[in-house]
């Protein structure tokens, strides 16, 4: 089945810094890749998405990377705000075949 | 429109006795999904029905964990009797499955299960 390893479990950055989190999975079969945030004690929602067919989605401050070659796929935040503090999940399925399969987590620290 | 809903939001039972979680999905979503959340760590997936038909249960653990969504809607799922490493947040989410796949999964806030 698929495995998903996420680094750093733990990231703290100053308001403004950019954040990045990487993940890597097993399955090269695998063709969506979430990104969830979840805040203490509340769901997680997702914030971003990216499918095979593309190496690149942004949205806002947001972005996303994938490296199908490499199986690995990476989470960017430009100029966080104390808000973004959370912890950040990425997943990764075959879509149709396979349900997600999650990474352990980063939490992530922004600073005023 | 109304995300996922479940109930209770929090639960505390002692060991050996049983306990439901009950959860409401999304409008239309056929695909409804049951996780595991330990505290710090990624969800993991217990169950997943499409409809009314539970496809993928390989991690659920069948000798006391049992689930049901009878008319494909809202699913209850059960843990009889609970033990102590049941403490956990049980997350349930939902989707839209077409032919072309999965569309995204949205989760609700979870039932956190504390056994003493």
């Amino acid at each position: 089945g698929e495995n998903v390893e996420q680094h750093p479990s733990t990231l703290s950055v100053q308001e403004g810094d950019s954040a990045v989190i990487k993940c890597t999975y097993s399955d090269s079969a695998s063709n969506y890749f979430p990104w969830y945030k979840q805040e203490l004690g509340k769901r997680p929602q997702l914030i971003i998405d990216i499918r095979s067919n593309v190496g690149e989605k942004k949205d806002q401050r947001i972005a996303v990377t994938l490296n199908k070659t490499a199986k690995h796929f990476s989470l960017h935040i430009t100029e966080t705000q104390p808000e973004d503090s959370a912890v950040y999940f990425c997943a990764a399925s075959r879509m149709g075949y396979s349900t997600l399969t999650f990474g352990k987590g980063t939490m992530l620290l922004v600073s005023p | 429109e109304a995300g996922v809903v479940q109930s209770p939001r929090y639960k505390i039972i002692e060991k050996k006795q049983p306990v439901a979680f009950w959860c409401n999905p999304i409008s239309g979503h056929n695909t409804l999904y049951w996780y595991l959340q330990n505290l710090g760590q990624g969800p993991e997936l217990l169950i997943r029905y499409e409809n009314e038909e539970a496809v993928d249960d390989s991690q659920l653990p069948k000798d006391r964990f049992s689930a049901e969504r009878l008319k494909g809607v809202d699913s209850t799922l059960k843990i009889q009797p609970a033990e102590l490493g049941d403490s956990a947040v049980y997350l349930c989410a939902s989707s839209l499955t077409s032919l072309a796949g999965e569309e995204t999964q949205y989760f609700g806030p979870g039932t956190r299960l504390l056994v003493l």
